[in-house]
């Protein structure tokens, strides 16, 4: 059975700082995994999508890497923004096509 | 131009009451979800539908039901509320069976049972 878990659960740094996030996964039979973010009483949006196939994916100051035979994700954060203070959640999609949720990482991002 | 827009945003409502949330997604995806967080911000995967069948179902009570008049609509009806339903409610959209898509969320129904 698939679990995913995210470490640390909570994490506070000052602005400026580089951080990383991790995702860790039991079964590497995955199709993909996406890493989300979640605003307190808001929704979840969609921050990078890595396909089984591909070892890294860019979006501005976020960069997210994935080793399948090893089970683990990392989402890097650059030069860290009070905005960037939020959930991070990630997700497989299992073999199954069913989305394993970790529990996230609740980060601050002190000004 | 909402990707995936769900209504109501809130919901209060007291015990034993029936009420629906409605989802509608403008993706062209095949398939649609709703997903419950509760209050330790955990996601369970309620149902899910591929075009109009429903392929998931996770012990979720009776009381809840899926509602799909079309590809681009997954509306989730509740009756006799309890107060254990007060949670956080997810739609989500994607292109079910296909690998490489991820998902796209709405920005959830907050329902609040008392």
């Amino acid at each position: 059975k698939q679990e995913v878990t995210q470490i640390p659960a909570a994490l506070s740094v000052p602005e400026g700082e580089n951080l990383v996030l991790n995702c860790s996964f039991t079964d590497s039979a995955i199709y993909n995994l996406q890493w989300f973010r979640q605003d307190p009483g808001k929704g979840l949006t969609s921050l990078l999508l890595i396909q089984s196939s591909q070892r890294e994916q860019t979006s501005g100051r976020l960069n997210a890497s994935l080793d399948k035979s090893s089970g683990r994700s990392t989402l890097y954060i650059a030069a860290s923004q009070p905005g960037d203070s939020a959930t991070y959640l990630c997700a497989v999609k299992d073999s199954n096509y069913q989305l394993i949720w970790g529990a996230g990482t609740k980060l601050i991002i002190k000004p | 131009d909402t990707a995936v827009s769900q209504t109501p945003k809130y919901l209060v409502t007291q015990m034993g009451n029936d009420k629906s949330i409605k989802c509608e997604q403008n993706l062209g995806h095949d398939t649609m979800y709703w997903y419950k967080q509760d209050s330790k911000k955990f996601l369970k995967i309620m149902f899910s539908y591929n075009n109009k069948e429903l392929i998931i179902n996770e012990t979720v009570p009776n009381r809840f039901s899926p509602k799909s008049p079309d590809k681009a609509h997954l509306n989730l009806h509740i009756n006799s509320l309890e107060l254990g339903d007060s949670a956080v409610y997810f739609c989500a959209s994607s292109h079910g069976g296909r690998e490489y898509h991820g998902y796209t969320f709405g920005s959830g129904t907050r329902l609040t049972v008392v």
